[in-house]
């Protein structure tokens, strides 16, 4: 599975949007880009996921550059409840791709 | 269940003693996945099951680990003779099926202590 990169911690102001990176420069044409967060003492929890056009649910908003060598993960208002560790992670689909590798992520910090 | 339900939510146990921890997926999830996350650590895959398929255990630690799916449904995970460094939270999650465009639902994990 390819490697992802993402910045140790980031802060936003409540009701602003957050924007997190990720790179994943050797991602592979069957690979999907996954986004899951974990809330303090909680499981981690799915977002979103895509592989090449961006993607939006109630939750967030996914955007793929047009290379799909990096993403970001939009949430558009963020609030205290989205402080968490949010994982981004690249996988194929299907067949013997059924483990997700998860790294550090980011700590997204959600300030009044 | 709404959700995957893991039970104890908490175990503190003493070295040496066995324990296990048990997972109750989603109603329908074939697939079901055992993880670890140490303090400050990342999730570190343990064992994962799908229908009646042999389990991917490639993930267990060592021999002291061992996990069943009994009917398909719930699934046990057993340390035998537990050492301090098995102290973690260990997370279950199920999915639809093995394909991962369904995503994972994880409980809410069991935080063990070994004392």
């Amino acid at each position: 599975d390819a490697k992802t990169t993402q910045p140790t911690s980031m802060d936003c102001a409540e009701g602003r949007a957050a924007n997190l990176p990720c790179n994943h420069s050797t991602i592979s044409g069957n690979e999907y880009v996954y986004w899951y967060r974990q809330i303090h003492s909680q499981g981690p929890q799915y977002i979103i996921h895509g592989l090449k056009n961006n993607e939006t649910n109630e939750m967030a908003s996914l955007i793929i550059t047009e290379d799909r060598k990096s993403s970001t993960l939009i949430l558009p208002h963020a609030t205290l409840r989205d402080t968490a560790v949010y994982y981004c992670i690249v996988s194929g689909s299907g067949g013997s791709n059924y483990k997700l590798t998860f790294g550090k992520g980011t700590l997204l910090t959600v300030n009044p | 269940g709404a959700g995957v339900s893991q039970s104890p939510s908490n175990k503190v146990t003493e070295k040496g003693k066995d324990v296990e921890l048990r997972c109750d997926p989603i109603s329908g999830h074939t697939a079901l996945y055992w993880y670890r996350q140490s303090l400050g650590q990342g999730l570190e895959f343990l064992i994962y099951f799908q229908g009646n398929s042999a389990p991917d255990k490639s993930g267990l630690p060592s021999d002291r680990f061992s996990a069943e799916r009994t009917g398909g449904s719930v699934s046990t995970l057993t340390i035998q003779r537990t050492q301090q460094e098995d102290s973690a939270v260990y997370l279950c999650a199920s999915s639809l099926d093995s394909n991962l465009y369904y995503g994972y639902t994880f409980g809410s994990g069991t935080r063990l202590t070994v004392v």
